[in-house]
């Protein structure tokens, strides 16, 4: 099994709600990522969890809370997110090697977010 | 800064060979050249990677120059799911570096 799988594929919200994105993988990698990308640009990276720890946010604002609750699950809590927020959201996975996040990352297909 | 430089888009003949260029006239003695590529509605999807010897897999082959300061992604035989925007990156193996996309090529395989 070499899937990242992300759910839900789509997802509206109001400015005022809070949403969860969800992602899985079965592959034993213990690095795992979020990515942001607008339309027509290149994926952005948010956070990055090694061995379910926060070991990088790119100055991401709090209104994106991620969780790793354990190695093969990884969570993105939305609240009050604004219009610009509307992307689609990528998450990845890498095995770790001597304590080093791996080159070659598997990516899902990503949960297409419209905040209105 | 970007690191990589590569043309915004090419287009191949299909069944032909797709050479797809990158520049990184900077890159330093321990930084590896990556391809990933993203085809539409899809996530990225590594491609290969290489420090200064030619690469090849089931997918690609990549060229780096001797000087390393530019490479090539070869795709032997494009097919039209070739069709996907193509990211050269340049990275370390070393801590954890975060894998920064640059805006890639485009490329189009015409039948």
């Amino acid at each position: 099994d070499t899937e990242v799988t992300q759910t839900p594929k789509h997802l509206v919200m109001g400015m005022t709600n809070k949403k969860s994105l969800k992602c899985e993988q079965h592959m034993g990698h213990r690095a795992m990522y979020w990515y942001k990308q607008k339309a027509k640009k290149p994926p952005e990276l948010m956070f990055v969890y090694s061995y379910e720890k926060l070991s990088i946010n790119e100055s991401v604002p709090s209104r994106f809370s991620p969780e790793c609750p354990n190695s093969s699950l990884l969570n993105l809590h939305l609240h009050a997110l604004q219009p610009e927020d509307s992307a689609l959201y990528l998450c990845a996975s890498s095995q770790v090697n001597m304590g080093f996040t791996n080159e070659k990352l598997f990516f899902g297909s990503g949960t297409q977010l419209s905040v209105l | 800064d970007a690191k990589t430089t590569q043309p915004p888009s090419m287009d191949c003949a299909e069944g032909r060979a797709a050479n797809l260029p990158c520049n990184h006239s900077t890159i330093s003695g321990n930084e590896y050249v990556y391809w990933y590529r993203q085809i539409h509605s899809q996530g990225p999807q590594y491609i290969i990677h290489g420090l200064k010897n030619n690469e090849t897999n089931e997918m690609a082959s990549l060229i780096i120059t001797e000087d390393r300061k530019s490479s090539t992604l070869i795709l032997p035989h494009a097919t039209l799911r070739d069709t996907a925007v193509y990211y050269c990156i340049v990275r370390t193996n070393f801590g954890n570096e975060k894998l920064t996309f640059g805006t890639g090529t485009r490329l189009t395989i015409i039948p």
